[in-house]
Formats: C-alpha cells, sequence, structure tokens
C-alpha cells in the first residue's frame, strides 16, 4: 500500500505569510495528487487535483507543485478563511486512495 | 447542483450490523465512481471503499476488507455500505464522495455531509 506522509502537523502562522504544507509518498505516484482543506464541522472540499492544477473557484492563492513522491502546496497570502486542516490524498493506485494524515494551520 | 445525502447512522452494539445509504442527485449518477470516507472524532481522513460506475471494480482499506461492501443502485441514484461485525474502532464520521472517473482511481470532488456511526456498548 502507497502511505502518505504530511508534514508538518500543525503550522502556525499570521494573515499574509507565505504557507507551505510538504506531502510525501511511500512510492513513485507520478502526479496522482489532491490536497483538500477541510474546516471544523464541515465536509472536505476539494483544492488541487493531479498535483498543481486549481479546481474550479478555489482562489489563485492556492497552488500545489510535485511530482513523484514529494509534494507542495502552497498558500501565497494567508487569509482568515484559509485557517483550517489540509490533506493530501493519492490516486494513483488502481481501486484504493489514501489520505495523508493531515496539517492544521493556525493563527500564530 | 450536486447533492448528496448519507442516512443510516446511529448507535450499534460491537459485533452488530449496519447499513448506510447515500442518496446522489445533481449529476449523472452512472458515469461516476463513488466511495465512503470516514472521519474518527478528532482524527484525519480515512478512505473506506470505492465501486466503479457499473460495480465492476470494488475497493477496500485493510481495515474494513471482509467486514463491510460496498454496492450501489445506479436506477435510485443510490449507494451504500452494509457494515458487519461492527468494532469500538469503526466509530467515526461517514462521507458519501463522488469522483471525478468513471473508475476508482480519482480525487473525489463532492461529498455529502456525513452520517456519525456510534459503535459501544
Amino acid at each position: 500500500d502507497i502511505q502518505m506522509t504530511q508534514s508538518p502537523s500543525t503550522l502556525s502562522a499570521s494573515v499574509g505569510d507565505r504557507v507551505t504544507i510538504t506531502c510525501r509518498a511511500s512510492q513513485s505516484i507520478s502526479s496522482w495528487l489532491a490536497w483538500y482543506q477541510q474546516k471544523p464541522g464541515k465536509a472536505p472540499k476539494l483544492l488541487i487535483y493531479k498535483a498543481s492544477s486549481l479546481e474550479s473557484g478555489v482562489p489563485s492563492r492556492f497552488s500545489g507543485s510535485g511530482s513523484g513522491t514529494e509534494f507542495t502546496l502552497t498558500i501565497s497570502s494567508l487569509q482568515p478563511d484559509d485557517f483550517a486542516t489540509y490533506y493530501c490524498q493519492q490516486y494513483n493506485s488502481y481501486s484504493r486512495l489514501t489520505f495523508g494524515g493531515g496539517t492544521k494551520v493556525e493563527i500564530k | 447542483e450536486v447533492q448528496l445525502v448519507e442516512s443510516g447512522g446511529g448507535l450499534v452494539q460491537p459485533g452488530r450490523s449496519l447499513r448506510l445509504s447515500c442518496a446522489a442527485s445533481g449529476f449523472t449518477f452512472d458515469d461516476y465512481a463513488m466511495h465512503w470516507v470516514r472521519q474518527a472524532p478528532g482524527k484525519g481522513l480515512e478512505w473506506v471503499s470505492g465501486i466503479s460506475w457499473n460495480s465492476g471494480s470494488i475497493g477496500y482499506a485493510d481495515s474494513v476488507k471482509g467486514r463491510f461492501t460496498i454496492s450501489r443502485d445506479n436506477a435510485k441514484n443510490s449507494l451504500y455500505l452494509q457494515m458487519n461485525s461492527l468494532r469500538a474502532e469503526d466509530t467515526a464520521l461517514y462521507y458519501c464522495a463522488k469522483d471525478t472517473r468513471s473508475m476508482v482511481q480519482g480525487a473525489p470532488d463532492y461529498w455529502g455531509q456525513g452520517t456519525l456511526v456510534t459503535v459501544s456498548s
């Protein structure tokens, strides 16, 4: 099974900061990676798919990069609405998906 | 507008069974694979199971394999999860999610609000 490891698990930042979250796969997943945002009490929201493609309606301050085993989600200028938990998810494996452990972005 | 509405959760004793349902609307249901994803209280997301558009391809997480069965009824635009031999560690909010592809190999793009399953004596 492919394991997904996110870092850091918690991140403290201020409004306006540039924020980067890393996700590593235990084996190559090409570009088959998605990023989700989840706020308390809400369902996850798809932000990025295929490592770097922005989902429709998602602000352009969000961007994704990487391929193979190492990926990053960057928020160029953190906004108050961005304080949430972020998850990566691989979909390279046929009939099996895997999520990372999550990164909570907190107010500094 | 895509809508996914889960139902069937509740309090159940260890070892018992429960069947979850997900009613889908706002898209052509039989064009897409579907998933169940769960989240234990205060924990991260865990993929549980996925089923292709025609039920020809099905996958399960190791933690539920042999105990849970996913199915769908395209005529009723519905997804199901039969959960047997439930354990305390199955306690979670269960989300129904739509894939972006017809096969179980995509990034779920729409999610329901979840149904809570609590396994306790």
